[in-house]
C-alpha cells in the first residue's frame, strides 16, 4: 500500500520568509501527485498538480517538485504571507489505484 | 462555473441515529469519490464511483454504511446506526476521470458529531 509521509508535522516562520515543505511516498509507480491547501474547518483546495512524466509545477509564489524515482516532492512557498497560514497536504494518485493517498499534512503559520 | 457542493455543512446526531450526506459533482465530472477525514489525518477514501457504477468500495464499512450514485450525477453516503467513532469530516470529490491524469476537486465536507 503507498504510505505518504509529510515533514515537518508543524512550521512557523515569519512574513517574508521562503520556506519548503516536504512529501515522500513508498510506490513510485504513480500517476500523479497533488499538493492541497487545508484551512480550518474547510475543504481542500487543490494547489498543484504534477504528472508523473513532469519535474515541476508553478503557480504564483508556489513550486512544486517531483522526484518519481526517489518519491519524492517539495512545496517551495516564496515570500510567505499570513494568508498562507493553513494546512498543506500531499496527495499521490498511484498506479495501483485510482483514489488520493494522502500524507497527515504540514501545518503552517505564519506570523506577521 | 460551481464547484462541488455537499449537504448539510453540520451535522449533529444521537449515536445509534441514522445520517445521510448529499453532494453534487462538477458538471461533467463522471467519476465521483467520498473521503473521510479525521482530525489531524489526511482523507481516506471510502467509495469511487464512475458514473453510476461503485467500482471500488473496499474501505467502504458495509455492515452500516451505503452509499449511492443515482443517474450517475449527485450522490447520497447513509450511516445507519452512527457510532461515536463515525464523527469525522465526510469529503465529496469529483474528476472528468481516472485515468492518472484528473485533477480531483473537492467540496467543503459534511462535519459530523455523533453524542
Amino acid at each position: 500500500k503507498q504510505e505518504v509521509t509529510q515533514i515537518p508535522a508543524a512550521l512557523s516562520v515569519p512574513e517574508g520568509e521562503n520556506l519548503v515543505l516536504n512529501c515522500s511516498f513508498t510506490d513510485s509507480a504513480i500517476y500523479n501527485l497533488q499538493w492541497f491547501r487545508q484551512d480550518p474547518g474547510k475543504g481542500l483546495t487543490s494547489l498543484l498538480l504534477i504528472q508523473s512524466s513532469q519535474r515541476e509545477q508553478t503557480s504564483g509564489r508556489l513550486n512544486a517538485s517531483l522526484d518519481k524515482s526517489s518519491g519524492r516532492s517539495t512545496l517551495y512557498i516564496a515570500a510567505s504571507q499570513p494568508g498562507d497560514s493553513a494546512t498543506y497536504l500531499c496527495a499521490v494518485n498511484s498506479n495501483s489505484g485510482y483514489a488520493l493517498n494522502f500524507g497527515k499534512g504540514t501545518s503552517l503559520l505564519v506570523t506577521p | 462555473e460551481a464547484g462541488v457542493v455537499q449537504s448539510p455543512r453540520y451535522k449533529i446526531i444521537e449515536k445509534k441515529q441514522p445520517v445521510a450526506f448529499w453532494c453534487n459533482p462538477i458538471s461533467g465530472h463522471n467519476t465521483l469519490y467520498w473521503y473521510l477525514q479525521n482530525l489531524g489525518q489526511g482523507p481516506e477514501l471510502l467509495i469511487r464511483y464512475e458514473n453510476e457504477e461503485a467500482v471500488d468500495d473496499s474501505q467502504l464499512p458495509k455492515d452500516r454504511f451505503s452509499a449511492e450514485r443515482l443517474k450517475g450525477v449527485d450522490s447520497t453516503l447513509k450511516i445507519q446506526p452512527a457510532e461515536l467513532g463515525d464523527s469525522a469530516v465526510y469529503l465529496c470529490a469529483s474528476s472528468l476521470g481516472v485515468q492518472g491524469n484528473y485533477e480531483q476537486y473537492f467540496g467543503p465536507g459534511t462535519r459530523l458529531t455523533v453524542t
